[in-house]
């Protein structure tokens, strides 16, 4: 079974904090994602990978940066949290392999800014 | 760019059939995912189409017509734990061999008695 996992599923912080969140996946794959995800808003990219230390913008990537410098880990980071990054925060992950294009996803971190 | 449509919500009965539709509009199309979503937890897997037709996978199905950018998810005998949110997601055109997903806003199902 493939596992995608958050380092944590709720979280407490102040604006202008910096703010890591981790992912970590168990089934070699190349593709890792992060979404955010809001009420009337739907699940939305910020930012993927491909590769290990390569990235790319999604939809909505101000605000945020990202780091993966190993093949099973991919970072979000929040440089300075603002109110407005209250929200859910998805990480996925899918395979490069032809036809296994699924996304895996994890449990999901409730990110609080207060 | 993608554009996706599907219902906000409905309701149904336990031991019923529901679809549940979608609608896109997008400038790159490679194939077309559902995704069961329950309160509070990520979400799962349930089918993926990329040509024309019907997918049969248990007490769900898929169906996709590209021409129409038209998809429906097709839940029958419904129980009370198909409760859930239903995610219609576009993949976008594969790029060195990786693509996206764009996702609606999914569609909430609420099963009743």
């Amino acid at each position: 079974d493939v596992k995608v996992t958050q380092s944590s599923r709720y979280l407490v912080k102040r604006t202008g904090e910096k703010v890591f969140l981790e992912c970590v996946q168990d089934m070699d794959h190349e593709n890792m994602f992060w979404y955010r995800q809001d009420p009337g808003l739907g699940l939305r990219l910020i930012y993927f990978s491909y590769d290990v230390k390569m990235k790319e913008k999604g939809d909505i990537p101000e605000g945020y940066s990202v780091s993966r410098e190993k093949k099973e880990r991919f970072s979000l980071i929040l440089e300075s949290a603002s109110t407005n990054q209250t929200s859910m925060y998805l990480c996925a992950s899918s395979s490069r392999d032809r036809g296994r294009y699924e996304q895996y996803f994890g449990p999901g971190t409730r990110l609080t800014v207060t | 760019g993608q554009n996706i449509d599907q219902p906000t919500e409905m309701t149904a009965t336990e031991g019923a059939i529901v679809q549940i539709n979608c609608t896109y509009q997008t400038s790159g199309f490679n194939g077309l995912f559902w995704y069961q979503q329950h309160a509070g937890e990520a979400p799962t897997f349930l089918s993926y189409n990329v040509l024309d037709g019907l997918e049969e996978k248990g007490r769900f199905s898929s169906f996709l017509s590209r021409s129409k950018g038209y998809s429906y998810l097709l839940l029958k005998e419904l129980q009370m734990k198909d409760s859930a949110s239903y995610l219609c997601a576009v993949r976008d055109q594969e790029n060195s061999g990786y693509s996206t997903l764009t996702f609606g806003k999914g569609t909430m199902l609420l099963v009743s008695p």
